[in-house]
């Protein structure tokens, strides 16, 4: 199948700092996400992306899909502590997405 | 509802037993998803549904698990004889599946399976 390589796969980091995490695939993708999952729940969307190039904010987050449509990268400015939790790369080709294993975020206050 | 949901939240089960978990799309989506998630891993995708068509079940990783879909809307995901190696956190996932489009996803909480 498909893999995406997610980096780094853990980071600690004081509040305020800006964050950086990526996804590199050997594949093409339609289509990139990302998203953020708290414990004990399930993974929410943060960010979509849909054309090689874009670049999309939400709030203080920005998301970029690579021009070669194998990788995606997501910054996160300006940390707060509830910016804790596992964020997840996806990428999308016909019906299927396939996940990358994720960052797991530490924020210090 | 609003989102998706599932059920149970948390089932622990004995070694050989059989156990069903239900998921509740959100109304209107067309598409269903199925994952695995063990801990501390990505998603692993099981199997897929679009609208009355055949499923996609290229993941289910042994024919101990299947999973249907009736009336176009809640899902079952059953396995049988179900083993330590099959706890995890299962997750569903509706989306509006339009054929031809771009799509995102919706998740539900997950159930999480303890097999003693």
């Amino acid at each position: 199948g498909q893999q995406l390589n997610q980096s780094p796969q853990s980071m600690f980091i004081q509040e305020g700092e800006d964050v950086s995490m990526n996804c590199t695939s050997s594949s093409i993708f339609n289509t990139w996400l990302w998203y953020k999952q708290d414990p004990g729940e399930g993974p929410v969307l943060l960010i979509a992306l849909y054309k090689a190039g874009e670049l999309t904010s939400n709030g203080r987050l920005t998301a970029q899909f690579g021009i070669t449509r194998k990788d995606s990268f997501l910054n996160i400015s300006a940390s707060i502590p509830s910016d804790v939790g596992i964020y997840f790369c996806a990428g999308y080709n016909f019906n299927k997405f396939y996940f990358g294993s994720g960052t797991k975020l530490n924020v210090k206050p | 509802g609003a989102g998706v949901s599932q059920s149970p939240s948390n089932k622990v089960t004995e070694k050989g037993k059989d156990v069903e978990l239900r998921c509740d799309p959100i109304s209107g989506h067309t598409a269903l998803y199925w994952y695995r998630q063990s801990l501390g891993q990505g998603l692993e995708f099981l199997i897929y549904f679009q609208g009355n068509s055949a499923p996609d079940k290229s993941g289910l990783p042994s024919d101990r698990f299947s999973a249907e879909r009736t009336g176009g809307s809640v899902s079952t995901l059953t396995i049988q004889r179900t083993q330590q190696e099959d706890s995890a956190v299962y997750l569903c996932a509706s989306s509006l599946g339009r054929p031809g489009s771009t799509d995102t996803q919706y998740f539900g909480p997950g159930t999480r399976l303890t097999v003693l």
